[in-house]
């Protein structure tokens, strides 16, 4: 199975601050189609997952653009251009080229400062 | 609207048996993979199982293969988990998603999520 490690797993921010949270797989995430299926869910306190990124850099619909993707290959990083009060919660990567299974990182605790 | 609507959990003796429901709507059901996610009291996101849109392909972790079973009904835009030899770590809060996924591609992860249903194993 790909495992995915996140850091840091608990990220504490000062509000209009940026921060960052990285990812890593223990295989390259690019499918034979070409496209890297690395994805990355936010989980307020309280609530169920919501995805924000699909395919390392895609914004979901009403996603804030505060809200950037990026990498390849096995590194990732989620990052906040400034961190709002409602951006709290945990962080999840997870990835979908490698099945079954589907694996998530442990996840990143993000609070404010 | 999307949404997807679990019921059935509770709470169970170990090696007792539970089925989960989830009933969707505002979308074609029939047109989607579907997965169970579930997470543990305080931990992270475990997937546990997706099913195809027909029902006939299913996969499992390995951790529940044999015990658990995924399966749809179409006509009824359900979706199930039949949970047998149920274990104390099988203890979660399970998920209904819609997984986007395609043979030929990968899963661009689950982009609807039901408000989850509460699995406790316990004596």
């Amino acid at each position: 199975d790909v495992v995915m490690t996140q850091s840091p797993l608990s990220l504490p921010v000062t509000l209009g601050q940026p921060a960052s949270i990285s990812c890593r797989s223990s295989l390259g995430l690019v499918h034979s189609d070409g496209n890297t299926y690395l994805n990355w869910f936010q989980q307020r306190p309280g609530q169920s997952p919501r995805r924000l990124i699909y395919k390392v850099s895609n914004r979901d619909s009403g996603v804030p653009d505060r809200f950037s993707g990026s990498g390849s290959g096995t590194d990732f990083t989620l990052k906040i251009s400034r961190v709002a009060a409602e951006d709290v919660g945990v962080y999840y990567c997870m990835q979908g080229t490698h099945w079954p299974p589907y694996t998530f990182g442990q996840g990143t605790k993000l609070e404010i400062k | 609207e999307v949404q997807l609507v679990e019921s059935g959990g509770g709470l169970v003796q170990p090696g007792g048996s539970l089925r989960l429901s989830c009933v969707a709507s505002g979308f074609t059901f029939s047109s989607y993979w579907m997965s169970w996610v579930r997470q543990a009291p305080g931990k992270g996101l475990e997937w546990v199982a997706n099913i195809k849109q027909d029902g006939f392909d299913k996969y499992y972790v390995d951790s529940v293969k044999g015990r658990f079973t995924i399966s749809r009904d179409n006509t009824k835009d359900s979706l199930y988990l039949q949970m047998n030899s149920l274990r104390a770590e099988d203890t979660a809060v399970y998920f209904c998603a819609r997984d986007p996924f395609y043979y030929g591609a990968g899963s661009s992860g689950f982009d609807h999520w039901g408000q989850g249903t509460l699995v406790t194993v316990s004596s």
